[in-house]
């Protein structure tokens, strides 16, 4: 099964310091990645997916992350991080099961933003 | 539109109560999906409709029931639950399924229940 590994449970930010969050997933032929964003009390929404093509991958508001096959990343960056980046982000993998295929999340990054 | 609608937003029961969550989708998707989230964790996938009928249960135990009247509408119904299953219940829908693995899914804002 595809797995990914969120290894930072929790990153703090300044206002307008640029945002990292990590992402590896498990190696595998073929990879369909995605990050999804949780505002409290809310449900999941996309940020971008990489799917084939360009490694690059701009999302909403501001966010893009890279595809790195050597490294088995999907990164999640943005130069300047907004009060309003606070949330949970997920990332996932699309995961096989027999000839379908599911929603695989990592454990979550809290993003939080200070002043 | 890709909204997906929840109700209620929060939900209290009693361990012998029964209750149901509903879910709506109007983008025309033919997959439907149910996810249990507990607090600080990812979701967690218990069912997945396609053209209206069961794909996937993830072993999920009988006290939760799932129901997909027509091609927009999900219901989860519950019965007999335990405190355990406090929890985010998401719904979840995407353009088709079997999945080629490249959909996206669109998430609903979730039924907050707390079983008591």
């Amino acid at each position: 099964a595809q797995s990914v590994t969120q290894l930072d449970s929790q990153v703090p930010v300044f206002e307008e310091a640029p945002v990292e969050l990590r992402c590896n997933y498990s190696s595998s032929v073929s990879v369909y990645l995605f990050w999804y964003v949780q505002y409290p009390n809310q449900g999941l929404q996309l940020l971008l997916k990489y799917l084939s093509g360009s490694t690059l991958v701009k999302g909403i508001n501001g966010f893009e992350a890279e595809f790195k096959k050597s490294e088995t990343s999907f990164h999640l960056t943005k130069p300047s991080a907004h009060m309003s980046d606070a949330a949970e982000y997920f990332c996932a993998v699309s995961d096989p099961v027999g000839s379908n295929y599911k929603l695989t999340f990592g454990k979550g990054t809290l993003l939080t933003v200070n002043p | 539109d890709t909204e997906v609608t929840q109700t209620p937003k929060h939900l209290v029961m009693g361990m012998t109560n029964k209750k149901s969550l509903k879910c709506e989708q109007h983008m025309g998707h033919r997959a439907m999906y149910w996810y249990k989230q507990k607090a600080k964790k990812p979701p967690e996938l218990m069912f997945v409709y396609s053209y209206e009928k069961l794909s996937i249960n993830e072993s999920v135990p009988s006290r939760f029931s799932p129901e997909c009247p027509n091609s927009s509408l999900l219901n989860l119904h519950l019965h007999a639950l335990q405190p355990e299953d406090s929890a985010l219940y998401l719904c979840a829908s995407s353009q088709e399924f079997p999945s080629n693995g490249q959909e996206t899914q669109y998430f609903g804002p979730g039924t907050r229940l707390l079983v008591l």
